[in-house]
C-alpha cells in the first residue's frame, strides 16, 4: 500500500523567510499529488496539485511544488512566508483511478512577526 | 467548489454510547468520503459513501463499528458505535465536485471533534 512522508512535523518561520516542506511518497506507478491547508478554525482546502505534464506546478498564495519522480518527492516551497500562511500543510497522494487519497500526518507551520 | 456542513461540530461523549455525524453538501455529488483524524496522526479514510448503494471500507474500519447512509445525493451519516476513548478524533465528510470526478481533489468539512470519556 502507498504511504506518504512528510519529515517536517513542527516549523517555526519568521515572516520574509524562504519555506520548503518535505513529503515523500512509496509508490511505483503514476500518481496524482496535492498539498492541502488548513488555516487555523477553517476546513481543508487544496493549496495545489500535480496531475501530469511541467513537474513545477504553482498554486495560490505564491506557493508552488515540484514532483521529482526519481526521488518520489513532492516537496512544497514559498520564496517568502507571511503571517497569514500560519497553517498545517497536508501533502496527499492519489493512486490509481479510485478517487480515495493517503495523507501524510501533517506539517505545522508557524510564522511569526 | 462544494460546501460541505458537518453536524456536530464537536461533542462529549460518553464510553458506550453511539454518536450519528451528519454531512449536507451544497450540490448533488456521486461520492462522500469519510474520513478520521486522530491526535497527530494523519487523515486516515474510513469510507466511501456512494448513494443507493453499500458504503465501501478500509482496511481496519467495519460497519458494525461505523455503519453509514447515503440517502441522496446531498446527505450522509457517520455514525460511531459503542465509542471507546480510541474513537476520540476529528471525522471530517469530503466529497469531489462537478467536473472534478474521479481526480482526487476533494472538499471538505469543516470536521466533528469527538472526544469520548
Amino acid at each position: 500500500a502507498q504511504s506518504v512522508s512528510q519529515h517536517n512535523h513542527h516549523v517555526i518561520l519568521s515572516e520574509a523567510a524562504s519555506l520548503e516542506l518535505g513529503c515523500n511518497y512509496s509508490y511505483g506507478g503514476t500518481v496524482n499529488l496535492f498539498w492541502y491547508v488548513q488555516y487555523p478554525g477553517q476546513h481543508l482546502q487544496l493549496l495545489l496539485k500535480y496531475f501530469s505534464g511541467d513537474p513545477l506546478v504553482k498554486g495560490i498564495k505564491g506557493f508552488e511544488a515540484e514532483f521529482i519522480k526519481s526521488k518520489f518527492s513532492f516537496n512544497l516551497r514559498k520564496p517568502s512566508v507571511q503571517w497569514s500562511d500560519t497553517a498545517e500543510y497536508f501533502c496527499a497522494v492519489r493512486t490509481g483511478t479510485a478517487s480515495k487519497l493517503t495523507f501524510g500526518t501533517g506539517t505545522r507551520l508557524q510564522v511569526t512577526l | 467548489s462544494a460546501v460541505i456542513s458537518q453536524k456536530p461540530s464537536r461533542d462529549i461523549c460518553q464510553r458506550g454510547t453511539s454518536l450519528t455525524i451528519q454531512c449536507q453538501v451544497d450540490s448533488q455529488v456521486t461520492m462522500m468520503f469519510w474520513y478520521r483524524q486522530q491526535p497527530g496522526q494523519s487523515l486516515t479514510l474510513i469510507a466511501t459513501a456512494n448513494q443507493g448503494s453499500e458504503a465501501t471500507y478500509e482496511s481496519g474500519f467495519v460497519i458494525d463499528k461505523f455503519p453509514i447512509s447515503r440517502p441522496n445525493l446531498t446527505f450522509s451519516t457517520l455514525t460511531v458505535s459503542n465509542m471507546s476513548p480510541e474513537d476520540s478524533s476529528i471525522y471530517l465528510c469530503s466529497v469531489e465536485s462537478g467536473q472534478l470526478i474521479n481526480t482526487g481533489e476533494l472538499f471538505f468539512g469543516e470536521g466533528s471533534r469527538l472526544t469520548v470519556l
